[in-house]
């Protein structure tokens, strides 16, 4: 299987601290991308990455990525009680077929 | 805004009954996509679709088949359902991109859960 996999599987933080989850996975990518998903719903897109990226924000969304090391890093900053999801990193090397890992599911403490 | 609706929520199955789940998306994509979740196991695909009438098995086939009948709307078939293929079940459609290094999101369902007693 070409499945990643995400690290920790759980993290349960307190409201305002960063949260920081890490995704390895396996073969050569294109990109990788981040999603969330709310309990008991469908994954959102969060932020995709280029292979010859090395960082990438969005609002409090920082992602690196090390090709070298097949692992992603997504820190969340400043988490806020709605931040509690799981959250799930996907690869791809065709464009059109993403290979998801088995996520970090992130509990924020009011 | 894309849409994927699932049509069920939540569904409850006999084992041995033949369960359609369907999934229907409005953006005119051309990449349709089935995903079992399971605890601890993350999102397994089973099939997916690059074109009407085309399928292509995933990592999870057996048990499973698909149709997609028009561009829209792709349909995962439980033919003889079992209760371990009780799960959470997420359909995603994606535009079709030729080159490798185009970027690609996923869209999803909100997902159904099948309960096969």
């Amino acid at each position: 299987s070409q499945q990643g996999e995400e690290d920790p599987q759980a993290l349960s933080i307190q409201e305002g601290e960063n949260a920081t989850m890490n995704c390895s996975y396996k073969t050569s990518i294109n990109n990788l991308q981040w999603y969330r998903q709310n309990s008991g719903r469908g994954l959102v897109h969060l932020i995709l990455i280029r292979s010859n990226e090395r960082e990438k924000h969005s609002g409090r969304l920082r992602v690196t990525l090390d090709t070298s090391k097949k692992s992603s890093s997504l820190l969340i900053t400043a988490s806020r009680a709605a931040d509690t999801a799981s959250y799930f990193c996907a690869t791809d090397f065709t464009g059109n077929q993403f290979y998801f890992g088995t996520g970090t599911s992130l509990t924020v403490i009011p | 805004d894309v849409k994927v609706t699932q049509s069920s929520r939540y569904l409850v199955k006999r084992t041995g009954e033949k369960v359609f789940l369907e999934c229907v998306q409005d953006m005119d994509h051309e990449n349709m996509f089935w995903y079992r979740q399971d605890p601890g196991l993350g999102l397994r695909l089973i099939y997916f679709s690059y074109d009407v009438k085309m399928k292509e098995k995933g990592d999870i086939p057996e048990g499973y088949s698909v149709s997609r009948e028009k561009k829209e709307r792709f349909s995962l078939i439980l033919e003889s359902a079992s209760t371990n293929q009780t799960s959470m079940y997420l359909c995603a459609s994606s535009l079709q991109v030729r080159s490798s290094l185009a970027k690609n999101i996923q869209y999803f369902g909100a997902g159904t859960r099948l309960s096969v007693l």
